[in-house]
């Protein structure tokens, strides 16, 4: 099976822009969860969503948002950039329903200018 | 609330030999899901080893193996023969059985030198 992928790999943009971020999991898993890696703030959580619903948000701003398509592919936009947004945006998948283990996909680096 | 904490910054150790790494957790729930993660240079997690908390036994896999203490509420890893390419951001990480979301400790950077 092939793994999780993400798109961009590297993205730049400058403050005020915004972007979008695609993930597509595992064939099969239908839960995808989304985290930010910082060196200051370490890996936190954005938000989990499963079967196309929002199960769980982590405490970002709402500038952050995602949303999940129907064959489990997700999709997170960043409005209004700033420069505390440039971070490793991870995305992992799992099958479903909370106990299974999460597979990472590469990642995306966004750079905000 | 969920937290995960490993108190050691950055380990190193030399090829063929043995290191574990620390991690203390806390949670409310009675059954949750430990793991390890690691973190290459390519900033790839790749999943090193998991172990259910209603499990007693430790798991193992290959090289690596764990040391569950629920009751002190700790999750160590071991790695054994060490290897270059064990170089690397380890994270110990946990999940609960109610919401799927992973708390992750601060990471451990391995190095592993010749």
């Amino acid at each position: 099976k092939a793994g999780v992928t993400q798109t961009p790999r590297y993205l730049i943009k400058t403050r005020g822009q915004q972007v979008t971020l695609s993930c597509s999991p595992i064939s099969g898993h239908r839960s995808v969860s989304w985290y930010q890696q910082t060196p200051g703030q370490g890996l936190q959580f954005l938000f989990e969503y499963f079967s196309e619903t929002q199960r769980n948000k982590g405490n970002f701003p709402g500038r952050f948002s995602g949303r999940q398509f129907s064959n489990s592919r997700s999709e997170m936009n960043v409005s209004t950039l700033e420069l505390g947004d440039s971070a490793l945006y991870l995305c992992a998948s799992s099958p479903g329903q909370g106990k299974e283990t999460q597979y990472f996909g590469p990642g995306t680096r966004l750079l905000v200018l | 609330a969920q937290t995960v904490t490993q108190s050691q910054p950055e380990m190193s150790v030399q090829e063929a030999e043995t290191v574990t790494l620390s991690c203390t957790y806390d949670t409310s729930e009675n059954n949750y899901y430990l793991f390890w993660y690691k973190q290459p240079p390519s900033r790839q997690m790749i999943l090193v080893i998991r172990q259910e908390a209603y499990k007693q036994q430790n798991a193992t896999e290959n090289r690596f193996s764990v040391n569950f203490q629920k009751a002190a509420k700790s999750f160590s890893l071991k790695i054994s023969d060490s290897q270059l390419g064990d170089t690397a951001m380890y994270f110990c990480a946990l999940r609960g059985s109610t919401l799927g979301r992973l708390y992750f400790g601060r990471g451990t950077q391995l190095t592993v030198w010749p």
